[in-house]
């Protein structure tokens, strides 16, 4: 079974130019999440889908980040305009359906995409 | 607000030595904790958690972690490190039934020397 995958590995852009992510979760998993880790510091929560659904976006630095979720599979995290202090590395991780059982399920990361806004 | 603190920044140790890496967290509720690694090179990956239960939890490759609620801490421990541990620890938390965010702390890096 294939991870969590994540496109690119590295991306190297100007300040106030455009970047997109891009996160395949694991086949099946509804639950889609982003997290950001600025050099240094803690990974933090940007947002979670549920299927193609902003379940929580409250860790959305501002509205210079768009996540888009269309059908239900692959996400996209779009940075525009990129500025200094975004870089980082941004995570995504995916987990199943939370069985009713259960309060919360692991969730597989991916490696991650390094940013650098020069 | 939820907060995860790690209060060992850099470890270093030899092969053979013990490992305790602290995690305090900061929540009135009730929550599910976990430690993650991440190897040179590859992604996040967990390590062990907890839910409910028993609250010494163990995981892979040797590690565990005990969840002592009056102290709001879930340490992880190893009695004798590899050299192949040598890795990035995490501890997370959620806040149980209420949301599936991690909130995680600052990392532990883990080198253990031959």
């Amino acid at each position: 079974e294939a991870g969590v995958t994540q496109f690119p590995s590295h991306s190297v852009i100007e300040k106030g130019q455009t970047v997109t992510l891009r996160c395949d979760p694991i086949s099946g998993h509804d639950n889609l999440y982003w997290y950001r880790r600025v050099m240094g510091k803690e990974i933090k929560f940007l947002l979670h889908f549920v299927k193609e659904s902003k379940q929580d976006e409250s860790g959305m630095p501002n509205n210079r980040f768009l996540a888009e979720r269309t059908g239900g599979t692959y996400s996209t995290l779009k940075v525009q305009p990129a500025e200094l202090e975004d870089s980082g590395v941004y995570f995504c991780a995916s987990s199943q359906e939370r069985p009713a059982s259960l309060s919360t399920d692991e969730q597989f990361f991916g490696p991650g995409t390094r940013l650098t806004v020069l | 607000a939820q907060s995860v603190s790690q209060h060992n920044h850099h470890v270093i140790l030899s092969e053979a030595a013990s490992l305790e890496l602290g995690c305090n967290y900061s929540y009135g509720g009730t929550v599910n904790l976990f430690w993650y690694v991440q190897y040179p090179g590859q992604h996040l990956q967990l390590l062990l958690k907890y839910f409910s239960g028993d609250p010494l939890v163990k995981g892979i490759k040797g590690f565990e972690a005990e969840f002592i609620k009056s102290k709001f801490s879930f340490n992880l421990r190893k009695p004798s490190v590899q050299w192949s541990d040598t890795a990035e620890y995490f501890c997370a938390v959620n806040a149980r039934w209420n949301t599936d965010k991690l909130i995680f702390g600052t990392g532990t890096r883990l080198q253990v020397f031959p």
